[in-house]
């Protein structure tokens, strides 16, 4: 059974700080990953997928990385922002079509 | 281009009545997902549908059921509701196959009382 841990589980920073979010899972057959955003009481919005066969995607100040042979992922925030506050959630897609997430990481940025 | 549309965003709903809620998926997606995330927690699987047939499942008892239509929006349906189900419903589309990410909707809040 695939588990998924995201550590911190909470995480509060000032304003302009870089951070990186973690992501474990254990079980490396997996097909892509993906980030979510969760602001609070709200849907999932996407940020960065990336496919099993890649190592890597960026979006603006954000850079996700996947090294499946050690079943980590982490997602990269630079210049952090107010804005940034909110849940961010990885999932795995696995071999049975469904998303496997983590419990979260609660992030604040402080101005 | 419009994304995923959930409905009603929310509701409250007394012990063992039905519920159902309602997922458009967002243009030109022909997958849709169901999840449940309760407070504090990561969404969990309900079950997927793709051409009008429920393909996975999660470990949801069978008082969970769902349908997908023809121009391939989706219904949740929960009977005899328990305190237990209130949560945040999540809806998420894609295309078939495993080289998309899923697009997911703003949720229904569901809650029993």
């Amino acid at each position: 059974k695939q588990e998924v841990t995201q550590i911190p589980a909470a995480l509060s920073v000032p304003e302009g700080e870089n951070l990186v979010l973690n992501c474990s899972f254990t079980d490396s057959a997996i097909y892509n990953l993906q980030w979510f955003r969760q602001d609070p009481g709200k849907g999932l919005t996407s940020l960065l997928l990336i496919q099993s066969s890649q190592r890597e995607q960026t979006s603006g100040r954000l850079n996700a990385s996947l090294d499946k042979s050690s079943g980590r992922s982490t997602l990269y925030i630079a210049a952090s922002q107010p804005g940034d506050s909110a849940t961010y959630l990885c999932a795995l897609l696995t071999g049975f079509q469904k998303l496997v997430f983590g419990t979260g990481t609660r992030l604040l940025v402080s101005p | 281009d419009a994304g995923v549309t959930q409905s009603p965003t929310h509701l409250i709903k007394t012990r063992g009545q039905q519920v159902t809620l309602r997922c458009s998926p967002k243009s030109g997606h022909d997958t849709v997902s169901w999840y449940q995330q309760a407070l504090g927690q990561g969404p969990q699987f309900i079950f997927q549908y793709y051409e009008e047939e429920e393909r996975q499942r999660g470990n949801f008892p069978d008082r969970f059921s769902g349908h997908q239509f023809p121009n391939y929006s989706s219904e949740l349906n929960v009977n005899a509701l328990l305190l237990g189900d209130s949560a945040l419903y999540l809806c998420a589309s894609s295309l078939e196959g495993v080289n998309y990410g899923y697009t997911f909707g703003s949720g229904t809040r569901l809650t029993v009382v």
